[in-house]
């Protein structure tokens, strides 16, 4: 089945630095990488995701890369602010014989991101 | 508001005990899933059901037991749990087939005592 490892575990930065967690995957089937973010007392919530057949997409303060050749993939923060504190999963999806996944997820450890005023 | 909506959000439970976790979705999704959040784990899925048939048992034990009445609505059954079953149950939909977006509800904290 699918492995996702994912890094930092933590990650602290100053306001207004980048953050970047990096993601690898081990099922080159793999087609879709969602990122979330989960804050304190709520469920993860979805904030951006890459199908395989893209490289990079951008959603204002938020990128995520994906390299296939090497199963990675990144998410990428700029202009840090207090408020994207919380916890970040990355995630992986494969597909079953059909060629669909249901959305069957594997996720990483996730990432507790700090970013001080 | 994600449009799922877990109920009760913590529940406390003796390991006799025998309580329910309900999941309800307003998002007109076909596909919904339990998953489990354990502290320095990352997130376990338990259950899949496309369109009310269960697709998918992660080897998951017995005293955890999944209902689908229809495709908004999702309960996991809990019957003799025992402590490490404490954890935070998330409940998930997707619209299926080839729609992988998966939306979260908030959770149910669950300590088995």
């Amino acid at each position: 089945g699918e492995n996702v490892e994912q890094h930092p575990s933590t990650l602290s930065v100053q306001e207004g630095d980048s953050a970047v967690i990096k993601c690898t995957y081990s099922d080159s089937a793999s087609n879709y990488f969602p990122w979330y973010k989960q804050e304190l007392g709520k469920g993860p919530q979805l904030i951006i995701d890459i199908r395989s057949n893209v490289g990079e997409k951008k959603d204002q303060r938020i990128a995520v890369t994906l390299n296939k050749t090497a199963k990675h993939f990144s998410l990428h923060i700029t202009e840090t602010q207090p408020e994207d504190s919380a916890v970040y999963f990355c995630a992986a999806s494969g597909v079953n014989a059909g060629g669909t996944s249901y959305g069957k997820l594997t996720f990483g450890q996730g990432t507790i991101l700090t970013v001080h005023p | 508001e994600t449009g799922v909506t877990q109920t009760p959000r913590h529940l406390v439970m003796g390991m006799t005990n025998k309580k329910s976790l309900k999941c309800e979705q307003h998002l007109g999704h076909n596909a919904m899933y339990w998953y489990k959040q354990s502290a320095k784990k990352p997130l376990e899925l338990m259950f899949v059901y496309n369109f009310k048939e269960q697709t998918e048992n992660n080897s998951v034990p017995s005293r955890f037991s999944p209902e689908c009445p229809n495709s908004s609505h999702l309960f996991l059954h809990l019957h003799t749990l025992q402590p490490e079953d404490s954890a935070l149950y998330l409940c998930a939909s997707s619209q299926g087939r080839t729609y992988l977006e998966a939306f979260f509800g908030q959770g149910t904290r669950l300590t088995v005592v």
